[in-house]
C-alpha cells in the first residue's frame, strides 16, 4: 500500500520556466512533508518542508504548496536551472513519536538548457 | 557541521564475509536511521534509533545487525548477505520528533554502495 504517491516518473522543462512536481498521500496522520533532491550515487539532500498547519512555504526559487483537503502537495521551482536536474522525492512523516519518513518513488526532473 | 558521514563509500563483499557500515553525525541529533535504496526505488526504512535505543525494526533480516554505540555513531553489521542485498545504504539523522513540538528535516549521508558477490 503506497501511502505517498508520485505518479509522474519524469518531467522535462526548459531552462527558465517553472517546474511543478506533484505528490499525493493517503494517510491523514501525516503532519509534516518534505522534499528531497537526489543526484546519482549520492544520498538525498533536504530541499524544503512544510507543516500540515500551513499551506505554503517558500525558500528562494522553491515553493511547496499543501492542499490538505485534497491530500496533495506540489513543489514549484522557478526559474528552473540545468543544475536542478535530479530525482526529487516527496516524503511524509506521521504524527507518532517515531519520526518515520515514508517516501514516494521519486520524479526525475530534466531541465533543458 | 551539518554533515552525516558514512564510510566506506563503496564496499564489495562475499556472501560469507562479515563487514560493518559506519555513520557519524555531530549535529546533536538523537534520532538516527538506516535506509536501503535499490536503483530507481525510494529509500526504504530499515531501522530507527531514538536516544541510542532501537525503536523501529522494519522486519529486517537478522543478517543485518544495527548498533548505536553513542549519540553520534551508528553502525550496521553485515553477515552472510545475499546478492539481492546489493543496494545503496543510507544513514540519516534528525532531531527527535515530539508531537506538537520541533519539526526538522532528516539529514542524509552520501550512502555506502554495497555489492554482494
Amino acid at each position: 500500500d503506497q501511502q505517498v504517491k508520485q505518479n509522474s516518473p519524469s518531467l522535462s522543462v526548459q531552462e527558465g520556466r517553472i517546474s511543478i512536481l506533484n505528490c499525493d498521500y493517503t494517510n491523514s496522520m501525516f503532519d509534516y512533508f518534505l522534499w528531497y533532491k537526489k543526484y546519482p550515487a549520492e544520498g538525498p539532500t533536504f530541499l524544503i518542508s512544510i507543516s500540515s498547519i500551513k499551506d505554503k512555504n517558500e525558500d528562494g526559487r522553491f515553493t511547496v504548496f499543501l492542499n490538505k483537503s485534497a491530500k496533495h502537495l506540489s513543489l514549484h521551482i522557478v526559474p528552473s536551472q540545468p543544475g536542478d536536474s535530479a530525482v526529487y522525492f516527496c516524503a511524509a512523516r506521521d504524527t507518532g513519536a517515531n519520526s518515520k519518513l515514508t517516501f514516494g518513488k521519486g520524479i526525475t526532473l530534466s531541465v533543458r538548457p | 557541521d551539518t554533515e552525516v558521514t558514512q564510510t566506506p563509500k563503496h564496499l564489495v563483499m562475499g556472501m560469507t564475509n562479515k563487514k560493518s557500515l559506519k555513520c557519524e553525525q555531530h549535529m546533536g541529533h538523537r534520532a538516527m536511521y538506516w535506509y536501503k535504496q535499490k536503483a530507481k526505488k525510494p529509500p526504504e526504512l530499515m531501522f530507527v534509533y531514538s536516544y541510542e535505543k532501537l525503536s523501529i525494526n522494519e522486519s529486517v533480516p537478522s543478517r543485518f545487525s544495527p548498533e548505536c554505540p553513542n549519540s553520534s555513531l551508528l553502525n550496521l553489521h553485515l553477515h552472510a548477505l545475499q546478492p539481492e542485498d546489493s543496494a545503496l545504504y543510507l544513514c540519516a539523522s534528525s532531531h527527535q520528533h515530539r508531537t506538537g513540538g520541533l519539526n526538522t528535516e532528516a539529514f542524509f549521508g552520501q550512502g555506502t554502495r554495497l555489492t554482494v558477490v
